[in-house]
């Protein structure tokens, strides 16, 4: 079975340090990868998605940036973090091939707070 | 584009009655999928149900079924014999080409 995973579960960072969090999706091959933020009390909003190694779509113009340098290894960093960035993120997967349909399913979450 | 708008913020019931939730969205694709995804307090993303856009069948999964009028663009979910456990933020979404559009969520509590 697929299993997604994601780290770290919690991160407190000061304003200006940098940021890396990482997923890792077991079980399947050339998945697309999704990188989405959820502000509090709010709805989730896509940031980045890939469809293949390299292959990075930017939903959001941000500090923010994602990576994918093995196949289902997603990254997402900044250079300098903001206030702003604080929020829960999760990276999620769904299967390609299939254009339309796929169901994406998530990981556990990253809760940052920049303080 | 894709939107989704979900009218209720907030919902309440006691336990064992049955609750709907609203959603509306729009959508320029001509094939696409609409989903019911659970937040339950632990944050993790649950897949509550899923509905192909080219089918007129409403799709039911257990005590979760849904209400899909395509042409009003609605995708209303009701819970039947709701329990504690389905207490969560329950968020609306569709999917285009690749991408999954989430509504702003509705958080329902279940009243023992």
């Amino acid at each position: 079975s697929q299993t997604i995973h994601q780290w770290p579960a919690t991160l407190v960072q000061p304003v200006g340090s940098p940021l890396s969090l990482e997923c890792t999706v077991e079980g399947t091959s050339n998945p697309n990868l999704y990188w989405y933020r959820q502000a509090a009390g709010r709805g989730l909003q896509l940031l980045f998605y890939s469809v293949g190694i390299g292959q990075i779509s930017s939903e959001v113009p941000q500090n923010l940036s994602a990576s994918r340098p093995q196949d289902r290894q997603f990254i997402l960093s900044s250079k300098k973090l903001l206030l702003s960035d604080s929020g829960f993120y999760l990276c999620a997967w769904s299967v390609r091939g299939t254009r339309y349909g796929n169901t994406i399913y998530f990981g556990e979450g990253s809760w940052l707070t920049v303080v | 584009a894709q939107t989704v708008t979900q009218s209720q913020p907030e919902m309440s019931v006691q336990e064992a009655e049955t609750v709907t939730l609203s959603c509306t969205y729009d959508t320029s694709e001509s094939n696409y999928y609409l989903f019911w995804y659970k937040q339950p307090p632990s944050r993790q993303m649950i897949l509550v149900i899923r509905q192909e856009a080219y089918k007129q069948q409403n799709a039911t999964e257990n005590r979760f079924s849904v209400n899909f009028q395509k042409a009003a663009k609605s995708f209303s979910l009701k819970i039947s014999d709701s329990q504690l456990g389905d207490t969560a933020m329950y968020f609306c979404a569709v999917q285009g080409a690749q991408k999954l559009v989430f509504g702003q969520g509705t958080r329902l509590t279940i009243n023992p």
